[in-house]
Parts: C-alpha cells; structure tokens; sequence
C-alpha cells in the first residue's frame, strides 16, 4: 500500500526566514512520481512540481526548492526567504502506475504554513 | 490552454436534499477526470475516477455517485444528502498518458472547488 507522512501539521514563521516542509513517502513500487501542491486560502489547490522515481536530482525554481532522496523516502519542500504570500496549506502526494486506473494521487495530510510579517 | 471549471462555488442544502455539482474542462480531450472531497480536518480523499465517458471507478462507498455523460464533462450527485456529506469537494483532471491502458500518473489540475455545506 501507498502511503504519504506530512508529520509537520503546523509551522509558523516569520517572514524572510527558510522554511522546510518534510514529506516521507511509502511504496513497494519502483516506479512512482512524487508532486507538491499548494493551497492557498481560496481553496484552490495549485500544483508546483512533479518528480519521478528515476530522476533524483534536486530542483530549484525561484525561492521554492526541493531535495528529492531515494535512500530516506523523502521529498522535502524549502522555502527560500519565505513571504506573506507563501502563506498556504502545502501537500505532498504520491502516485503509482496502474492498468487503467487514471494515476490516482495519496495525498499526505497537509503542512499549514503561517508567515508572518 | 486548459482550464476547470467548477459550479456552484458554494452550496447551502438541506439534509435529504438531492446535490448535483458540476465540473467542466476545456481546451483538451480525452482528459482523466477526478472528484476529491476535503473535509474539515484537511485531508483530501479521492472520491471517483474516469478514464474515459461512461467509465467511473468508485474509491469508496458513501452516499455519492458520480457520472461523465460527456468528454470533458464530470458531475458528482447525490438523492439524499447526508450531514456528512458536507465538506470541500474538488473536480481535477490530467492528461491522458501515452499507451492505451498504463497511466503515466501525469499530473492533476485542480478545479476552484465547491463549498458544501448540508444542515
């Protein structure tokens, strides 16, 4: 069975501080592709990156970063000089392939991030 | 470019009342559809699936069904709505993966969603 941990429910920050967002994930299968979703307070949920088991190599965009290892079950979320803005509910999730089954997404149970100015 | 709609935004029913919650997309074809429910407590729990018209996998029993009588077209209903139906519910679709039956697990688009709730 998958499985998804977002053990940080909560974590409050005040602004231009880093933030790290951990995600550990659990599968037997050695194909899957890990994402971040935002969700801001509108409620909308916003996809930020997506990763596939066979590409470990860390990725940066802007401020957002994410250290992908294979060895921990790990994908974490850091925030660079975090702003008000940054303020969301974040989650992780995993997906694996299945026959015909569309890619279903377990999703962790979410980090709420509160930055403060 | 592609984009999700969802309707109503928000929703006020009485318990027993019948609930019809639409999603559309647009600018692509043959998408996987999604129907997600968030309740209060955060997490979001898959609802159904489609891989194409006509075809819905259920993930869980509950009091929802859930119907694509076209393309880009996806409705989740109930008959009789239950006080613990309320909640956050969202529509998502993703492309359809290369190959006829294997999903890539291309990435899902989130729709604004539809505020439910039943008293």
């Amino acid at each position: 069975a998958q499985k998804v941990t977002q053990a940080q429910t909560e974590i409050s920050v005040v602004e231009k501080e880093d933030v790290t967002l951990d995600c550990v994930y659990e599968t037997r299968d050695t194909t899957y592709y890990l994402f971040w979703y935002k969700q801001p307070p509108s409620g909308e949920l916003v996809f930020l990156i997506r990763r596939n088991s066979f590409d470990e190599q860390n990725e940066i965009s802007g401020r957002y970063s994410w250290n992908f290892q294979k060895s921990t079950s790990s994908f974490n979320f850091t925030i660079t000089a975090s702003q008000v803005v940054d303020s969301a509910v974040y989650f992780c999730a995993l997906s694996v392939r299945r026959y015909n089954q569309g890619g279903k997404l377990i999703f962790g149970q979410g980090t709420e991030l509160s930055v403060k100015p | 470019s592609q984009t999700i709609h969802q309707w109503p935004a928000t929703l006020v029913q009485p318990v027993g009342s019948p609930l019809s919650l639409e999603c559309t997309v647009e600018g692509t074809s043959n998408p996987n559809l999604y129907w997600y429910r968030q309740a209060a407590g955060r997490g979001l729990q898959l609802l159904f699936y489609s891989v194409g018209i006509g075809q819905i996998s259920s993930e869980v029993p509950q009091n929802l069904s859930a119907s694509r009588p076209q393309d880009r077209q996806f409705i989740l209903s109930s008959k009789k709505l239950l006080l613990s139906d309320s909640g956050f519910y969202l529509c998502a679709w993703s492309p359809t993966g290369q190959g006829s039956f294997h999903s890539r697990a291309e990435t899902q688009y989130f729709g604004p969603g539809t505020r439910l709730l039943v008293l």
